[in-house]
């Protein structure tokens, strides 16, 4: 089973709106509403902040929406902090499996 | 508070069985909302699913590893394992275990990693 497709990376400015999109198929993202979408730092666990396409966990700021069209699945940060610096994965139920983007390092300039 | 501690061994030698446990407290494992899975993280790369495990022991895996995976349950411990044998230096990684619900993982342990290595 393929990963999903995400871009490597991705930048903007403090304030700015940056869109990291997750690209997989009629079999995965096309066909369920369970994607989700974690920020990793550099040397800690994944943490979760958005599930089932457009769900924030308790605590998320309302700066990360998520959204879906087709096979494709998108993560908007708005109003950009330096803190959101990170890597950021996607991940789909895919029937019996769950599977995951390959990340976009996420650069706040 | 929901917490998920890995142990298990740090270094394991080429073809034989890695193995760890997850070790849940603040919450019981026997919740039938949840299933309890393992995902691991090459150093400097992705994610990758490797399986999960329901309360009654019912389990999911990724194909591409489901020939040397096995995951198990233990409800009376409150944890859960995996095994995976006949490792390689491919599977050289931080191994995580996660609460899963619907396929999202809410809650991960801290992550041990675990190399493969004569």
């Amino acid at each position: 089973q393929s990963a999903l497709t995400q871009p490597p990376s991705a930048s903007g400015s403090p304030g700015q709106s940056v869109t990291i999109s997750c690209t997989g198929t009629s079999s995965d993202i096309g066909a369920y509403k369970y994607v989700s979408w974690y920020q990793q730092n550099p040397g800690k666990a994944p943490k979760r902040i958005i599930y089932e396409v457009t769900k924030r966990p308790s605590g998320v700021p309302d700066r990360f929406s998520g959204s879906k069209s087709g096979n494709t699945a998108s993560l908007t940060v708005s109003g950009l902090q330096t803190e959101d610096e990170g890597d950021y994965y996607c991940s789909s139920h895919a029937g019996t499996k769950v599977i995951f983007g390959g990340g976009t390092k996420l650069t706040v300039l | 508070q929901l917490q998920l501690q890995e142990s298990g061994p740090g270094l394991v030698k080429p073809s034989e069985t890695l193995s760890l446990t997850c070790t849940v407290s603040g919450g019981s494992i026997s919740n039938s909302s949840y299933y309890w899975g393992w995902i691991r993280q090459p150093p400097g790369k992705g994610l990758q699913w490797l399986g999960s495990i329901s309360y009654s022991g019912g389990s999911f895996y990724n194909p591409s590893l489901k020939s040397r995976l096995s995951i198990s349950i233990d409800t009376s411990k409150n944890q859960f394992s995996l095994n995976l044998r006949s490792v390689t230096a491919a599977d050289t990684a931080v191994y995580y275990c996660t609460r899963e619900d619907k396929s999202s993982s809410d809650y991960w342990g801290q992550g041990t990693l675990v190399t493969v290595s004569s």
